[in-house]
């Protein structure tokens, strides 16, 4: 069975850090491009990240670009988003999700999300 | 900018009853289009990709319709376990990579 299983969510203050992990089994993580979604609490769906299948491609949305960072280690069957420079608005749950086979494709496995809350 | 809108936001339908869920992009998008179906405290679940494919497991009351700029999401006859929040997606449309509607809440009438 593939899964996606996200952690490393938590509380932290404006200005802080975090680092979020997904973890994959059931698949070869190295077949294919990795995603991060989030949801505010209450709204919809909003893609933040794109990682391609060999690192070499790497796309922000722009209300995180510059801040957060994407990246992968495919022996460890794991996608990381480290997030710095947080701000109240990066409250929400964090999913990771993978991309189908190519590059740019729907979301066919999703994660069960990981909740992260920016507060003082 | 890209922009995905979905219609009605809250759609009221009895159980065996039909409901019909749209999507309207602000560009043209050819199929690109996918749906997921998202319940209370889980992750989205794709149903529907390239506009009109049902995704592995997603039974037949389920259908997809429409290009360009137009979306359907059909549900023939809905069964308790429809009732979720629906969206859909645009991909692969550059420079817009992703873009999600803001969701249709199916609810029990």
């Amino acid at each position: 069975e593939m899964q996606l299983v996200e952690s490393g969510g938590g509380l932290v203050r404006p200005g802080g850090s975090l680092r979020l992990s997904c973890t994959v089994s059931g698949f070869t993580l190295s077949s294919y491009s990795m995603n991060w979604v989030r949801q505010a609490p209450g709204k919809g769906l909003e893609w933040i990240s794109y990682i391609s299948s060999p690192s070499t491609t790497l796309f922000y949305a722009d209300s995180v670009k510059g801040r957060f960072t994407i990246s992968r280690d495919n022996a460890e069957n794991s996608l990381y988003l480290q997030m710095n420079s947080l701000r109240a608005e990066d409250t929400a749950i964090y999913y990771c999700a993978r991309g189908n086979w190519g590059s740019f494709q729907y979301f066919d496995v999703w994660g069960q999300g990981s909740l992260v809350t920016v507060s003082s | 900018e890209m922009v995905m809108t979905q219609s009605p936001a809250t759609l009221s339908v009895s159980p065996g009853e039909r409901a019909t869920l749209s999507c309207r992009a602000s560009q043209s998008i050819g199929s690109n289009l996918a749906w997921y179906q998202q319940k209370p405290g889980q992750g989205p679940r794709l149903l529907i990709y390239g506009a009109s494919t049902r995704a592995t497991g997603i039974p037949a009351r389920f259908s997809g319709s429409g290009s360009g700029t137009e979306f359907t999401l059909t549900i023939s006859s809905l069964q308790s376990e429809d009732f979720a929040v629906y969206y859909c997606q645009q991909y692969n449309n550059w420079p817009y990579l992703y873009t999600f509607g803001q969701g249709t809440r199916l609810e029990m009438k």
